[in-house]
C-alpha cells in the first residue's frame, strides 16, 4: 500500500503548550487528507481534513498545514489539554482509489498535566 | 444518534477456524468500510460496501470477504485463520455519496488467533 509515515512515534507536551504532529505522505497526486485521533479502546475519530488545493485549514484549536512540495502534513493543536492525549493518524486518499485511505502508523501524544 | 456498533468486541479463535464480524452503521449511512489495525502495519483498508455492493477493495487475500445487507449492516468474514490475522478490526460508516463525507468509526472487534 501507500507509505504514509510519521516522523515521530511519540510526543510529550506540557498542558497548555502547543503540539505539532508531522506526517509524510507518499503519493504526490493525493488530493485529500484527514487527521484522526484514536483514544485507547476506541475507534479513530475525525479531527480535520484538507484538500490539496489548500495549504492550511483551521478548526477549533487545531490547524492542518499541507506542503505539497515536500509531501508533508502537520497537525497543530493549540493549548494542548489532557484530553488530547491519544494516537494521531494522518490519512491520504490517492487518486483513482475511490474512498480508500492510506493511514500512517500514528503518533502517540501524551499531555503532561 | 447512536454511533457505529461492532459485535462482538472480543474474539479468540484458533488457526484454521473462520470468523464473522458484524458492523451496524449509523442510521442513514449507506457506506461501510472495514479496516485492519495492527501494531506493525497500522490501519489498512480491507473493503468498502455501498448499497449492498462492494465498491472498493484493498490488498488482502481472498480469505477476507464481506457483505452488506439491505439495512446497511455489514459483516466481514475471515476464513482459515492465521496467526497474523490477530488484529483490531474496525468498521466505519458514512453517507458515502462524496469523498469528504465524514467516516465514523466503531470501537472495533479485537480478534486473537491462537
Amino acid at each position: 500500500g501507500e507509505n504514509v509515515g510519521l516522523h515521530l512515534p511519540t510526543l510529550s507536551v506540557q498542558e497548555g503548550d502547543n503540539s505539532i504532529i508531522n506526517c509524510a505522505y507518499s503519493n504526490s497526486a493525493s488530493d485529500y487528507f484527514i487527521w484522526y485521533k484514536q483514544e485507547s479502546g476506541k475507534g479513530p475519530q475525525f479531527i480535520i481534513d484538507i484538500r490539496s488545493n489548500m495549504d492550511k485549514r483551521q478548526g477549533q484549536r487545531v490547524t492542518v498545514l499541507l506542503n505539497k512540495t515536500v509531501k508533508h502534513l502537520s497537525l497543530q493543536i493549540a493549548a494542548t489539554q489532557p484530553g488530547d492525549s491519544a494516537v494521531y493518524f494522518c490519512a491520504e486518499n490517492p487518486p483513482n482509489t475511490g474512498n480508500q485511505f492510506y493511514f500512517g502508523t500514528g503518533t502517540s501524544l501524551t499531555v503532561i498535566p | 444518534k447512536a454511533g457505529v456498533t461492532q459485535t462482538p468486541r472480543y474474539l479468540i479463535k484458533t488457526r484454521g477456524q473462520q470468523v464473522t464480524l458484524s458492523c451496524s452503521p449509523i442510521s442513514g449511512h449507506r457506506s461501510v468500510s472495514w479496516y485492519q489495525q495492527t501494531p506493525g502495519q497500522g490501519l489498512q483498508f480491507l473493503f468498502e460496501y455501498f448499497s449492498e455492493t462492494q465498491r472498493n477493495k484493498g490488498n488482502f487475500p481472498g480469505r477476507f470477504s464481506g457483505r452488506q445487507f439491505s439495512n446497511s449492516r455489514s459483516e466481514m468474514n475471515v476464513s482459515t485463520l492465521e496467526l497474523g490475522d490477530s488484529a483490531l478490526y474496525l468498521c466505519a460508516s458514512s453517507f458515502g455519496t462524496t469523498l469528504t463525507d465524514t467516516q465514523y468509526f466503531g470501537p472495533g472487534t479485537r480478534l486473537t488467533v491462537l
